[in-house]
C-alpha cells in the first residue's frame, strides 16, 4: 500500500521561512512532486525530485532523501499569496500515476 | 493555449441520474487522468489513460466509466449517481515519464453535488 503523511496545518509570518515536511512509505518510488493549491482552484506544479538532494527554484526549494522516505518543501520570504494548501505526491509504478498526501494548509499572517 | 479545460464547472444531480464530465487538453499530452478530491482525503485517482483508445483503473474506479476516443479528450461518466459521489473532480494531463517536464497539469475542476 501507499502512505503519505504531511502536517494538516501550519501558520507562519510574512517574510519568514517555513518548512513543510512529507514522509512516505510506498511500494516503489519514481519521483516526488510538490503542488500548490489555492482554495477553490486547481493544483499547480511547484517542484520535482527524483534523486537525493536539494532542488531550488526561486523562493521555493524541495529536498529529498530516498533512504529515509522523506521530503520537505522550503518557502522563503513568505508572502500573503503563499497562503494555500501544499500537496506532496509520490510517483510509483507505471502510467505516471501519483499518490497524493492530504495536503498541508499554510496560513501566512502579518 | 487554454491548457486543460473541464465542462461543466458545477452540476447538481439527483440520485440515480447519469452525467458525463468532459476534459480537453491542447498540450498534445499522451497521458490523461481523472481525480476526485474530498475534504481530508486528498486527491484520489479514479481512472487514467496512457494514450488514445486506452484506459485503466486507478485507486477508486467503482461507479465511474471513462473513454478516450480522441487524444485531446478524456470523458468521465457516472451511470447512476450516488450521494457518495459528491466531490470536486479534477482532470489532469501529462507527457509520459522519462521526458522533461512530465508533471501533471490540472484543469479547473467540476463541483458535483448528488442529492
Amino acid at each position: 500500500g501507499q502512505n503519505i503523511d504531511q502536517p494538516t496545518e501550519m501558520t507562519a509570518t510574512e517574510g519568514a521561512i517555513v518548512q513543510i515536511n512529507c514522509t512516505y512509505q510506498t511500494s516503489g518510488f519514481n519521483g516526488l512532486f510538490w503542488y500548490q493549491q489555492h482554495a477553490g482552484e486547481a493544483p499547480t506544479f511547484l517542484s520535482y525530485n527524483v534523486l537525493d538532494g536539494l532542488e531550488e527554484k526561486g523562493r521555493f526549494s524541495s529536498f529529498l532523501s530516498r533512504s529515509k522516505g522523506y521530503s520537505y518543501l522550503l518557502l522563503k520570504e513568505l508572502q500573503m499569496k503563499d497562503s494555500a494548501s501544499y500537496l506532496c505526491a509520490v510517483r510509483t509504478g507505471g502510467g505516471n500515476k501519483l499518490t497524493f498526501g492530504t495536503g498541508t494548509q499554510l496560513k501566512v499572517e502579518l | 493555449n487554454a491548457g486543460v479545460t473541464q465542462t461543466p464547472k458545477f452540476r447538481v444531480l439527483k440520485t440515480g441520474q447519469s452525467m458525463t464530465l468532459l476534459c480537453a487538453q491542447d498540450m498534445n499530452h499522451e497521458y490523461m487522468y481523472w481525480y476526485r478530491q474530498d475534504p481530508g482525503m486528498g486527491l484520489r485517482l479514479i481512472h487514467y489513460s496512457v494514450g488514445e483508445g486506452t484506459t485503466a483503473k486507478g485507486e477508486v474506479p467503482d461507479g465511474y466509466n471513462v473513454s478516450r476516443l480522441k487524444k485531446q479528450n478524456f470523458l468521465l461518466g457516472l451511470e447512476s449517481a450516488a450521494p457518495s459521489q459528491t466531490s470536486v473532480y479534477f482532470c489532469a494531463s501529462s507527457h509520459p515519464p522519462g521526458l522533461a517536464f512530465n508533471e501533471q497539469f490540472f484543469g479547473p475542476g467540476t463541483r458535483l453535488t448528488v442529492l
